[in-house]
C-alpha cells in the first residue's frame, strides 16, 4: 500500500470553480499533515498545516479524519493562479522527522 | 520573509564524478534536510541533520552521499561517484526548534549527470 496516496488528476476547472482534493495515509502514527503546492519545475512551497478541528485561510480549507486517515484540501472561487500540483505530505511519526510526499493532484483553472 | 537558498541552480557533471551542492537554510532554523525529485516522481526524504549529526536517513542515502555543515550557515550535499540515476532536482529545506513544524524548502539545484 502506497504510503500517502493522491488522485493525480489532472483536474481541469474553470475559473470561479470549487475543487476539492483528497489524501489518504498509512502510517497511523503520523503527526503532523501538509498541504504543499508545487509549480512546474519549482520547490515545493507550505500551503497550510491540517489540524483535527479543521481549517479554513481564505480560499482554502482543509480537513483531516485520522480514523479514516484521510486529508482534504477544499478550493473555492478558483483562480488563475491557483493551476499547480498540490501535495499531501505527512510528517512521520515519534521520532520521525521526514516528510512523505505523495505524488501530487495537478489543477489546471481555465479561463 | 527568510528563505533556504541553494546553489548552484544546475549542474552538469560526467557520470563518475564528485559534486557538492550547498544550500543555505533559515537562519533561526535547526533542522536540516535534503530530499530529491526525479522528474515526473514524487519527492523523496534523503537525510535529516540536526546538532551537527544525522538524525534520520532514507534508504536511498546510502555510502555515496554525506552531509556537512562546515560553518555556521552553509549545510552540504555531497554525492561521491554520481550516476545517471542521480540525475534529478535536489531540494534543502528547514524547519525551527519543533521537528514537526513545516519545511521550508529551497528552490532547488537541478542536478544532470551525463
Amino acid at each position: 500500500r502506497k504510503e500517502v496516496e493522491q488522485d493525480p488528476g489532472p483536474f481541469n476547472v474553470p475559473e470561479g470553480a470549487t475543487v476539492a482534493f483528497n489524501c489518504t495515509y498509512s502510517n497511523s502514527a503520523s503527526q503532523s499533515f501538509f498541504w504543499y503546492r508545487q509549480d512546474c519545475r519549482k520547490e515545493p512551497k507550505l500551503l497550510m498545516s491540517v489540524y483535527s478541528s479543521g481549517n479554513e485561510d481564505g480560499r482554502f480549507t482543509a480537513q483531516l479524519n485520522r480514523a479514516s486517515q484521510y486529508i482534504s484540501l477544499l478550493i473555492r472561487d478558483s483562480k488563475l493562479s491557483d493551476s499547480a500540483t498540490y501535495l499531501c505530505v505527512i510528517h512521520g511519526g515519534a521520532g520521525s522527522y521526514q516528510l512523505t510526499f505523495g505524488k501530487g493532484t495537478k489543477l489546471s483553472v481555465i479561463p | 520573509e527568510p528563505e533556504v537558498t541553494q546553489t548552484p541552480s544546475h549542474q552538469v557533471t560526467q557520470m563518475g564524478q564528485e559534486v557538492i551542492l550547498r544550500c543555505v537554510p533559515i537562519s533561526n532554523h535547526l533542522y536540516f534536510y535534503w530530499y530529491r525529485q526525479i522528474l515526473g516522481q514524487k519527492v523523496e526524504f534523503l537525510v535529516s541533520f540536526y546538532n551537527n549529526e544525522i538524525s534520520e536517513k532514507s534508504e536511498i542515502f546510502d555510502d555515496q552521499f554525506s552531509v556537512e555543515r562546515p560553518d555556521g550557515s552553509n549545510f552540504t550535499l555531497k554525492i561521491r561517484s554520481t550516476k545517471l540515476e542521480d540525475s534529478a532536482m535536489y531540494f534543502c529545506a528547514s524547519s525551527d526548534e519543533y521537528s514537526n513544524q513545516p519545511q521550508h524548502f529551497g528552490d532547488g539545484t537541478r542536478l544532470s549527470i551525463l
